[in-house]
């Protein structure tokens, strides 16, 4: 069974950092790109970044370019965000996913397991 | 620009069936799409993908009740037999070299 467990939320003052973590189990980790989603309260859902299963390649989306960096540690089946610089609309409960292939190519590519989420709070 | 339009709401009776609409934008009819669901206070749950010429392949679990088809730029949901736990958003996405696009959901309520 896939499991996706995202930790490290809580709340953080404007311009600071935090670091996301997502623990996944029930899949050959290292085989699948993951990518990191967030909803903000009452909102819908938005892509933030995704990196490839060998942590070689990311993208990321627009409002985090140069703030946000996404890793992984496939020996410790682990995905990360690095956070930083944050900004009042950074607040959100952040998703961690699965993807359906390694990286892009050109195939079906989109998320097809979730986590439950964490909660980032940004306030002073 | 690689969009998705959603409506924002739709509702239809116990036991009846609801279709769910996610419009790819101008350029890109040719796009698959796939589908989640997400419960009041829950992650969300995929669904299944759907292919511009309307075959879909179904997330683990995911009941003969929910299917999916094709029209043009047009990507459909189709809900029968609506259970109360089927009110919750559900949300199209898809996908481009560098990019992943959300729809801004529908919230659907089981009358």
């Amino acid at each position: 069974e896939v499991q996706l467990l995202e930790s490290g939320g809580g709340l953080v003052q404007p311009g600071g950092s935090l670091r996301l973590s997502c623990a996944a189990s029930g899949f050959a980790f290292s085989s699948y790109a993951m990518s990191w989603v967030r909803q903000a309260p009452g909102k819908g859902l938005e892509w933030v970044s995704t990196i490839s299963g060998s942590g070689g390649s990311t993208n990321n989306a627009d409002p985090v370019k140069g703030r946000f960096t996404t890793s992984r540690d496939n020996s410790k089946k682990t995905l990360y965000l690095q956070m930083t610089s944050l900004r009042d609309e950074d607040a959100a409960t952040y998703y961690c996913a699965k993807m359906t292939r390694p990286y892009y190519d050109g195939s079906a590519y989109y998320c097809d397991y979730w986590g439950q989420g964490t909660l980032v709070t940004v306030s002073s | 620009q690689l969009v998705l339009t959603q409506s924002p709401s739709a509702s239809a009776p116990l036991g009846a069936s609801v279709k769910l609409t996610c419009t790819l934008s101008s350029g890109h009819s040719s796009y698959a799409i796939a589908w989640h669901q997400q419960q009041p206070e829950k992650g969300p749950r995929y669904l299944m993908k759907i292919n511009s010429d309307g075959s879909h392949t179904k997330g683990d679990g995911i009941p003969d009740r929910f299917s999916g088809s094709s029209s043009g730029a047009e990507r459909y949901l189709t809900i029968s037999s609506l259970q109360s736990g089927d009110e919750a958003d559900y949300y199209c996405q898809t996908w481009g070299p560098d990019i992943r696009v959300f729809g801004g959901g529908t919230k659907l309520t089981v009358l």
